[in-house]
């Protein structure tokens, strides 16, 4: 079975400033990685995912994760955030084959962007 | 319409009526699935669907039944619910059940309670 720990349930930041919300996962088995961002009563969207291949990632709305296999950690960061990236993001893990294949989602990160 | 659409967006019931959430996908994915998000708690996946099949009921308390009569259309059937099943319940739907496929989420239906 897949866990998924978001260490900051809220990041506040005021904007152009980088932000960086941290994820680490635990698996018994290979993992494909995913963040996804709710804005205020939406659902949620694909913001990037790691599947195999290069470790750094690039998503929409210029955010970036890195895979680091060692210390289990998929953190996603923005260099500079606007206004409009205030939301919830959540870091989510899908294991390799049958239930595994489940998507399993963190707690989430509220990100506040202050001007 | 394109994407995942849900209906109805907000919905308040007492304890002893019986409401049905619906979700429908534009997207011809194979998969389907509703998803509980409560304050403070992680979301929970309720009911997987693959190719109108229910393949994984999560420990769901039998006052939820989900319906899939077709790819496009997944309900989830509600009666006789507590207040602590007050919840946005999220409907996904994705190409392929197997590992990298990527969830498309609807807007959610806001479930009260009273």
């Amino acid at each position: 079975a897949q866990s998924v720990t978001q260490l900051d349930s809220q990041v506040p930041v005021f904007e152009e400033a980088p932000v960086e919300l941290r994820c680490n996962y635990s698996s018994s088995v290979s993992v494909y990685l995913f963040w996804y961002v709710q804005y205020p009563n939406q659902g949620l969207q694909l913001l990037l995912k790691y599947l195999s291949g290069s470790t750094l990632v690039k998503g929409i709305n210029g955010f970036e994760a890195e895979f680091n296999k060692s210390q289990t950690s998929f953190h996603l960061r923005k260099p500079s955030v606007h206004i409009s990236d205030t939301a919830e993001y959540f870091c989510a893990v899908r294991g390799y084959g049958g239930s595994q294949g489940n998507l399993i989602f963190g707690k989430g990160t509220k990100l506040s962007v202050k001007p | 319409e394109t994407g995942v659409t849900q209906t109805p967006r907000h919905l308040v019931m007492g304890m002893t009526n019986k409401k049905s959430l619906k979700c429908e996908q534009h997207l011809g994915h194979n998969a389907m699935y509703w998803y509980k998000q409560s304050a403070k708690k992680p979301l929970e996946l309720m009911f997987v669907y693959s190719l109108e099949e229910r393949v994984e009921n999560n420990s769901v308390p039998s006052r939820f039944s989900p319906e899939c009569p077709n790819s496009s259309h997944l309900f989830l059937h509600l009666h006789t619910l507590q207040p602590e099943d007050s919840a946005l319940y999220l409907c996904a739907s994705s190409p392929i059940r197997g590992p990298g496929g990527e969830l498309f989420f609807g807007e959610g239906s806001r479930l009260t309670v009273l």
